[in-house]
This record gives C-alpha cells, sequence and structure tokens, in this order.
C-alpha cells in the first residue's frame, strides 16, 4: 500500500515570494492533516480536513496560509506572501475517518531567505 | 490551552545504560502517543496508549501511561547507538484526533 506522498520534498523561496505544496494521502483516507515543525520543535497542526471539509483551522495564519482539499482527496497548502519565520518542515498525515492512527507524509522543508 | 511537556529535552546516555523519558500533558486524553523521528526523515509511530496503565513494549523501548497523574513514560533499557533519535509524545487535541505535540526529546546514544 503507497504511504503518503508529498511534493516538492524542498523548496527555498524569498521572502516575500509564494509557494504550495502538494500532498497525496493513502487512499481511502477520509482525513487529512497538515502540520508545520520548526527546527527543534514538535509538530503543529495547521490545517485538518475530513474529506473536503475544514475541521480545525484554528492555528492556520489565514492571513497568509490558505489550504484547499478538491473532492476529497489531494490536497494543497499555500504561502502567500511567506516570511523567514515560515521556514520549517510541512508534514502532511491522513487517517481513515473515525480513526486515531494518523500516517506521515515525508515532509517538505521550507527555506525562505 | 492543551500543553505538552517532555522532559529531558536533550539526553545523551551511554550503550548498555538504561533511562526513561517523560512526558506530561494537561488535558483528560486517554490516548498518548509517541514517535520517533531521525534527521532529516518524517515521524514513525512507535506506540499508541488507549488506557489508564496501558503498557507497551517493542525491543528496548516500554511506554506506559497513567491518565489519571496525565503522564505517560518511555523507558530505554540497553540503550544502543541506534536507538538515538528524537522521540515525541502527542495527545490528541479535544476537537478530534488531531495531535498536540511536546517539543521531543534528542536521544543521543555513545560508546
Amino acid at each position: 500500500e503507497a504511504g503518503v506522498a508529498q511534493s516538492p520534498r524542498y523548496k527555498i523561496i524569498e521572502k516575500r515570494q509564494s509557494v504550495a505544496f502538494w500532498c497525496n494521502p493513502i487512499s481511502g483516507h477520509a482525513t487529512l492533516y497538515w502540520y508545520q515543525q520548526i527546527l527543534g520543535q514538535g509538530p503543529k497542526l495547521l490545517i485538518q480536513f475530513q474529506n473536503n471539509g475544514v475541521v480545525d483551522d484554528s492555528q492556520l495564519p489565514k492571513d497568509r496560509f490558505s489550504a484547499e482539499r478538491l473532492k476529497g482527496v489531494d490536497s494543497t497548502l499555500k504561502i502567500q506572501p511567506a516570511k523567514l519565520e515560515d521556514s520549517a518542515v510541512y508534514l502532511c498525515a491522513s487517517s481513515l475517518q473515525g480513526d486515531y492512527e494518523q500516517y506521515f507524509g515525508p515532509g517538505t522543508r521550507l527555506t525562505v531567505t | 490551552e492543551l500543553k505538552v511537556e517532555q522532559n529531558p529535552l536533550f539526553l545523551s546516555m551511554q550503550e548498555g545504560k538504561n533511562y526513561t523519558i517523560y512526558c506530561n500533558y494537561s488535558t483528560t486524553s486517554d490516548r498518548l502517543y509517541w514517535y520517533r523521528q531521525d534527521p532529516g526523515k518524517s515521524l514513525e509511530s512507535l506506540f499508541v496508549l488507549l488506557s489508564n496503565g496501558a503498557v507497551k513494549q517493542e525491543g528496548r523501548l516500554m511506554a506506559s501511561l497513567d491518565t489519571k497523574a496525565r503522564l505517560s513514560t518511555l523507558h530505554i533499557t540497553a540503550a544502543v547507538h541506534d536507538l538515538s533519535a528524537t522521540y515525541f509524545c502527542a495527545v490528541d487535541k479535544p476537537s478530534g484526533y488531531a495531535l498536540n505535540f511536546g517539543k521531543g526529546t534528542s536521544l543521543l546514544v555513545t560508546p
């Protein structure tokens, strides 16, 4: 069974530029999460989707971050404009509906210069 | 605000020694997760503890949960170099299964 796929794996941009990350969850997984992991810290939830609806986006900086999950499968996380403090690894995870076990993707490492 | 605190944050230990990592949390969650992360890699699930008194063991690692004390421990027995990694504990957020992580314990096992 294929795992959670993310792309790109690495991205370097200048501040004030925009960037987008893509996540393809495990087939059949209705729940999708985006986490931000700043160096030296634990991951922090940005947004949780159930199918294509948002369950929790309370920690998403909505002035610059946006996310969508069209058709309840793939998801895209966008940052516009990026700030230096957005440098982090962005992890996508998915799970079956109603299941607590999450499967994490390899992450996208973003560096903002 | 939900808090998850781990200690120590850094741990250097010799091969063959035993040690315990502690995880305290501030909610009444009955589920506690332990993950391992190697440098530049994603998170690998180690244990999911589902109820008070739960104990799980895998190789040299053993995790336990005391929901009344809101405390979980990850015990390392006879450490080997391959255990060098960062270990995170996490609990569910009240809104569902999204996770709230601690800051992680960076473990280095030396000869």
